[in-house]
């Protein structure tokens, strides 16, 4: 199947920098990407939809100044946390769509960011 | 408003037997996707199995079976033979084909397997 590969799968900083966190698509374009976010034993919620050469779509409540979305290519999408505070500790995770078929969304490995 | 629910929080099943994971819907679209992930302590997803709203037979991959009941707007997870490494949390999830795609997840399940 279809690989989305993305990095790092963890990362802890100081509050007030900035993380930036990768999703590529490897073997496969993707024009479209989603990227959740996931509190501790809770479910994955859709933070922004990430369209290739297209500002991203956010959803509601979600600053799109704190996070910042890039899709620059088929094959990269970027999430970058800006002036992180202990609250955006989270697990972060993208989803890629090929349209070899629409049975599947491909799922990264995800990203554990810890602010301290 | 679209709404997945799993109101199964957590569920214990003896190995070798099977379990079955409950998700209903709430939707007035017609053409949707129904999608079950499993999730294991390191966080990856992965994809279990899929039904498309106008399949007719229910699908099925391997020991995981999807039962779909349309009309009930469930789409219940069993999976058969449950073996230890079954133990993770299950997500079943939603895609609105008139909602940019993007997968809507229930609260998920912990499923827990006894030896």
């Amino acid at each position: 199947g279809a690989v989305v590969s993305q990095h790092p799968s963890w990362v802890i900083c100081k509050s007030g920098t900035s993380v930036k966190i990768e999703c590529r698509s490897l073997d496969f374009q993707a024009t479209t990407m989603f990227w959740y976010r996931q509190f501790p034993k809770q479910s994955l919620m859709l933070m922004a939809t990430s369209n290739e050469g297209s500002k991203a779509t956010y959803e509601q409540g979600v600053e799109k100044d704190k996070f910042l979305i890039n899709h620059a290519s088929l094959t990269l999408s970027t999430l970058t946390v800006t002036s992180a505070h202990p609250e955006d500790s989270s697990f972060y995770i993208c989803s890629a769509r090929t349209y070899r078929g629409n049975t599947e969304a491909f799922f990264g490995q995800g990203t554990r960011l810890t602010v301290v | 408003a679209q709404k997945i629910t799993q109101t199964q929080p957590g569920m214990f099943v003896q190995e070798k037997e099977a379990v079955t994971l409950d998700c209903t819907y709430d939707t007035s679209d017609q053409s949707y996707g129904l999608f079950w992930y499993k999730q294991p302590s390191s966080g990856e997803m992965i994809f279990l199995i899929y039904q498309g709203s106008y399949d007719e037979q229910n699908a099925t991959e391997g020991r995981y079976s999807l039962n779909f009941q349309k009309a009930r707007k469930s789409a219940n997870l069993v999976i058969s033979a449950s073996q230890l490494g079954d133990s993770a949390m299950y997500f079943c999830a939603m895609r609105f084909d008139n909602a940019g795609n993007m997968l809507t997840f229930g609260g998920g399940t912990r499923l827990m397997v006894k030896p």
